[in-house]
């Protein structure tokens, strides 16, 4: 069975330092990857998706997530973070007519 | 060009009343899905429509919830009669046609109805 995990409910980061936002994943055939973004008080936004190609996926607000099939692992990340990205992110995997959600990580970044 | 649009945003009602949600999905879009979001449970999908017709709804949590999409511009949730548990934030989300046979589709979420049945 399809499923995601992001083994951190919290990922503390200083304002300026890269943060990282772990998720692995277990999918049978290929996987197709996302991940959202939910700041407070508002829907899901849509931040990247892995289907195929390059590892390294880019997606708004600066956002990019390296797909790692031996690891089973699409792990989130920012080379630089703001304060203004602090909020709830979601790993999500395609499943066979789902998207199977993990239960978040709130990222909170520090000034 | 506007998102998924969703009303009410907020809604409080008491329990055994009737709660009407409502979504207007991305124009061009063929599906829509209803989710459910609480602290306990996460993000649950409770039922998904393609061209308006309701493709699983094994989400959807007892009788009391029922849903619907008369056209590819409009779909309600409807709980009938509502009860404390049910207090979450229910969220409508719309895609493309959401098919097995095209896994790359991505679904767009609306702002979400924030419910609490007293």
């Amino acid at each position: 069975a399809q499923s995601v995990a992001q083994p951190e409910d919290q990922v503390n980061v200083a304002e300026g330092n890269p943060l990282t936002v772990k998720c692995t994943y277990s999918v049978s055939g290929n996987p197709y990857l996302f991940w959202y973004v939910q700041y407070p008080n508002r829907g899901l936004q849509f931040l990247l998706k892995y289907i195929t190609g390059d590892n390294l996926v880019k997606g708004s607000y600066g956002f990019e997530a390296e797909f790692n099939k031996s690891q089973t692992s699409f792990h989130l990340k920012k080379p630089s973070a703001l304060v203004s990205d602090s909020a709830l992110y979601f790993c999500a995997v395609r499943g066979t007519d789902k998207l199977i959600f993990g239960t978040g990580t709130r990222l909170q970044v520090f000034p | 060009d506007a998102g998924v649009i969703q009303s009410p945003r907020h809604e409080v009602t008491e329990m055994g009343q009737e709660v009407t949600l409502r979504c207007k999905p991305i124009s061009g879009h063929n599906s829509l899905f209803w989710y459910r979001q609480t602290m306990m449970r996460g993000l649950e999908l409770l039922i998904y429509f393609n061209n308006n017709v309701p493709i699983d709804d094994s989400g959807m949590p007892e009788d009391r919830f029922s849903a619907k999409m008369p056209n590819a511009s409009f779909s309600t949730l409807k709980i009938q009669p509502s009860e404390p548990r049910d207090s979450a934030v229910y969220f409508c989300a719309s895609s493309f046609f959401w098919d097995s046979r095209r896994p790359q589709e991505t679904q767009y979420f609306g702002p979400g109805t924030r419910l609490l049945v007293l």
